[in-house]
């Protein structure tokens, strides 16, 4: 069965911490991305990327930068946590545009 | 901009009734895709139907079914004989053809009851 694995379910980290939530695929998908979704405003894109070491910013980039030295992993940082980034954050991965995502079980970050 | 609303922030139904939940969108290109998500409790989220634009029959996936109204830009979800594992948050989205960026509704809670 195709799997996106987030590292972490649940995460409390201290404000002004650099966190790093981590996210892995097994479908050989070229397309992965981060959202985070917040109650009442659905979900909103972070950042993605379409190729090894290539990242294109998203609608809410700010606070946040990304990793993907791997085609199966792509990282999502918090360079300085803060408290109005206390979200649930969803990894997925796509094969082509189009055809849907297939998602992780997301990441509770708690910043505190 | 495109954008994807849904209207309804939740819903209820008895368990073995049908169900309708309602998505609209704005956009100005001509292709595109619709989706359906559902993510129960566990926050999984899942792929329910997809919907091609330039595809005038309705997608169906055995009890979910859409209503799909092109010129009113409306991507209606049906739930046939609902069952209690139906109950979730239910995501519509939308993306242009050729783009990687989905845009997501806000969410319609489910609730159903037995």
């Amino acid at each position: 069965d195709v799997k996106v694995t987030q590292s972490s379910r649940y995460l409390v980290k201290r404000t002004g911490e650099k966190v790093f939530l981590e996210c892995v695929q097994d479908m050989d998908h070229e397309n992965m991305f981060w959202y985070r979704q917040d109650p009442g405003l659905g979900l909103r894109l972070i950042y993605f990327s379409y190729d090894v070491k290539m990242k294109e910013k998203g609608d809410i980039p700010e606070g946040y930068s990304v990793s993907r030295e791997k085609k199966e992993r792509f990282s999502l940082i918090l360079e300085s946590a803060s408290t109005n980034q206390t979200s649930m954050y969803l990894c997925a991965s796509s094969l082509l545009t189009g055809i849907g995502y297939t998602f992780g079980s997301g990441t509770r970050l708690t910043v505190v | 901009a495109q954008t994807v609303t849904q209207s309804q922030p939740e819903m209820s139904v008895q368990e073995a009734e049908t169900v309708t939940l309602s998505c609209t969108y704005d956009t100005s290109e001509s292709d595109y895709y619709l989706f359906w998500y559902k993510q129960p409790p566990s926050r999984q989220m899942i792929l329910v139907i997809r919907q091609e634009a330039y595809k005038q029959q309705n997608a169906t996936e055995n009890r979910f079914s859409v209503n799909f109204q092109k010129a009113a830009k409306s991507f209606s979800l049906k739930i046939s004989d609902s069952q209690l594992g139906d109950a979730a948050m239910y995501f519509c989205a939308y993306n242009a053809g050729g783009t990687y960026k989905y845009i997501f509704g806000t969410g319609t809670r489910l609730k159903v009851l037995a």
